[in-house]
């Protein structure tokens, strides 16, 4: 299993470009990489997934470098509700499912005004 | 309505007693799972079936068992509760022709054992 490691805390102001950069220097061939957001009292939701190069969407963009041992995590101009625990998982997805993949303790971001 | 719908959201019970947590869901996924969250540990996987017929260990399923009635719904059940399985549970589902392989989760059991 691919092991990741992310800062477990960040702050941020409500306004700013948030980036949190999650290390898997294992990672295998077939593995994708995954975002999911957690916000206090609620499931983890599916924020966005990447294999390599940049990948963006409309909450996120993710940055994965050519040896694809890291990847950032962008969020653009970011508000209160923002505020939530952000897990990096890597795994052999889509296909594969989510029974070797791990979601660690996540790194918890909070928004201050 | 939810489409993953977890009963009971919160519980208590005494150490001993056989619990049951029951997930459903309206996505028609194939794919289920279980998985409990514990602060400072993240989330871990205690079971997961692929179809009904097909059922599987996490990496933490001493203490539990689980049944796929159908499709739709996967129990969870914790035969004789002992303290440290105070947690929060999550059911979620994947649908195996997903691209992403995206998980849905359900809004949670909380289970307290005294």
């Amino acid at each position: 299993l691919a092991k990741t490691t992310q800062p477990i805390s960040m702050d941020s102001y409500e306004g700013q470009e948030v980036n949190i950069t999650c290390s898997h220097n294992n990672i295998a061939t077939n593995d994708y990489i995954t975002w999911y957001q957690q916000f206090p009292s609620q499931g983890p939701r599916f924020i966005i997934q990447g294999y390599k190069t940049k990948v963006t969407n409309e909450v996120a963009s993710l940055f994965i470098p050519a040896d694809r041992k890291s990847s950032t995590l962008s969020l653009p101009r970011v508000s209160l509700s923002d505020t939530a625990v952000y897990y990096c998982l890597v795994g052999a997805l889509p296909s594969g499912g989510y029974q070797k993949v791990t979601f660690g303790i996540g790194t918890k971001l909070q928004v201050i005004p | 309505d939810a489409d993953v719908t977890q009963t009971p959201r919160n519980r208590i019970t005494k150490t001993g007693k056989r619990i049951m947590l029951e997930c459903s869901q309206t996505k028609g996924h194939d794919r289920m799972y279980w998985y409990r969250q514990d602060p400072g540990l993240g989330l871990r996987l205690i079971y997961y079936s692929f179809d009904v017929k097909d059922i599987n260990k996490g990496e933490i399923s001493d203490g539990y068992s689980v049944s796929r009635q159908a499709q739709a719904k996967f129990s969870l059940s914790l035969e004789s509760a002992i303290p440290n399985q105070t947690a929060l549970y999550f059911c979620a589902t994947s649908d195996f022709s997903e691209n992403t392989g995206e998980l849905f989760f359900g809004e949670g059991s909380r289970l307290t054992v005294l």
